[in-house]
């Protein structure tokens, strides 16, 4: 079947860099996509990678490895607004698309 | 202002009292989805519609119906709804062609309760 893993939650510090994985098992994902959500609101797009290497918007940068089956949403200069959860979703090549259970970021002063 | 527009954003039914979420975007997207949102569960599609009159199941399409006779709305329909129901549900848009495909705007969500 077609499962991403993301860890449950990460904590950093104001300031600094983190990194959220995922790893999916699957026949073939044709790319990931990475959401934002804080606490009440809707999802949001931050990025996506078609091909592997690194995407970088802004303080966000985006990663993936097919080979692999991995990939990163990379924050840095973290802001205590940064603080919500973060979903990678993998590209089925249709229009059916499958979200990790998602990682709650706390950033800490 | 480009946005999805889902209704209501609160709702508390009972067992077997049939609902309509109704979902509307601005942007002429091609392409309309439905997710429920459960914690620890993440995102988990429901159905999802590539164009007008074309639509298919997600991963939990089990007691949901959608429709989508025009381009702009795509309704959820519970028939008859069960406590496990329960949950936040979302619609989301996009367009179709290429890269774009990828880049999902969402609505601000229906917290739908059944007792």
């Amino acid at each position: 079947g077609q499962s991403l893993e993301q860890p449950s939650e990460v904590t950093a510090v104001e300031g600094a860099i983190v990194q959220i994985n995922c790893t999916y098992q699957t026949s073939g994902f044709y790319g990931l996509s990475w959401y934002q959500q804080h606490d009440g609101g809707a999802p949001t797009f931050l990025s996506y990678n078609a091909l592997d290497g690194l995407e970088e918007t802004g303080r966000f940068s985006s990663f993936l490895s097919r080979s692999d089956s991995y990939g990163y949403l990379l924050l840095q200069e973290l802001q205590m607004k940064d603080s919500a959860s973060y979903f990678c979703a993998g590209d089925t090549g249709g229009f059916k698309t499958i979200f990790g259970a998602g990682t709650r970021l706390f950033v800490k002063a | 202002e480009a946005q999805v527009t889902q209704n209501p954003r609160y709702l508390i039914t009972v067992t077997g009292k049939k609902l309509t979420v109704t979902c509307s975007q601005n942007m002429n997207h091609e392409y309309m989805s439905w997710y429920r949102q459960d914690p620890g569960l993440g995102l988990r599609q429901i159905y999802y519609s590539m164009n007008v009159e074309v639509t298919d199941k997600g991963d939990v399409p089990e007691g949901y119906k959608v429709s989508r006779k025009e381009k702009r709305n795509f309704p959820l329909i519970l028939e008859s709804p069960s406590p496990n129901q329960t949950s936040l549900y979302f619609c989301a848009s996009s367009s179709s062609s290429g890269r774009a495909k990828n880049i999902q705007y969402f609505g601000a969500g229906t917290r739908l309760s059944v007792l």
